[in-house]
């Protein structure tokens, strides 16, 4: 069935530093892939998405490019602020059975210090 | 305007008893999901429908029901509640499309 690896947190950076998640995905077909952000005590929150090959979604500074050829979905981001501190979600669509739902990694926590 | 709001947001109850969430969305979708988000964050699709009719069910306990009187609403009754029902349970709702959900703000529930 289809699937989301992401790597495990915590993920532990001071402020300004360079960031990437990693997140790879097992799909028949040809899904979207989104993130999800899920910031203390409150829900998730699109953060940003890709519908085809080779798309890059962007948002906040973050950004992710859709790789068919290694099945990866990576999240970056130049220079991290505190704000950012929350857990990161890769997710993909999963049309199988004719309806739509989305599928989650295990999310990756993220913890900026000053 | 909260697009997916959900009701209550925190919920305390002793193991055996019965308790319903209740989920709203005015975003004119047409689809509504719970996900049920364990203590690691892991989240996981438990119920979908869609206008008012049950399109996924994933294996879930039947203690759990869901009911959708209208295509706006979804709620969700635990009967019998165990220890391991407690989780954080989220609403979330979509159009036809790219698959994006639009998610509510969970509904803790601690079982006792």
């Amino acid at each position: 069935g289809n699937s989301v690896t992401q790597m495990e947190g915590p993920v532990t950076l001071s402020e300004e530093a360079f960031l990437t998640i990693n997140c790879t995905y097992t799909a028949t077909g040809y899904p979207s892939l989104f993130w999800y952000v899920q910031y203390p005590g409150e829900g998730l929150q699109l953060l940003l998405k890709a519908t085809k090959a080779d798309d890059k979604g962007s948002n906040k500074g973050f950004e992710a490019t859709y790789r068919k050829e290694t099945t990866s979905f990576h999240l970056e981001k130049g220079s991290v602020q505190v704000s950012d501190s929350a857990v990161y979600f890769c997710a993909l669509s999963d049309r199988s059975g004719g309806y739509n739902k989305l599928i989650f990694g295990a999310g990756t926590r993220l913890a900026v210090h000053p | 305007d909260t697009a997916v709001s959900q009701t209550p947001k925190y919920l305390v109850t002793q193991m055996g008893n019965d308790k319903s969430i209740k989920c709203e969305q005015n975003l004119g979708h047409d689809t509504m999901y719970w996900y049920k988000q364990d203590s690691k964050k892991f989240l996981k699709i438990m119920f979908s429908y869609n206008n008012k009719e049950l399109i996924i069910n994933e294996t879930v306990p039947n203690r759990f029901s869901p009911k959708s009187p209208d295509k706006a609403h979804l709620n969700l009754h635990i009967n019998s509640l165990e220890l391991g029902d407690s989780a954080v349970y989220f609403c979330a709702s979509s159009q036809a499309g790219d698959g994006e959900l639009f998610f509510g703000e969970g509904s803790r529930l601690t079982v006792l």
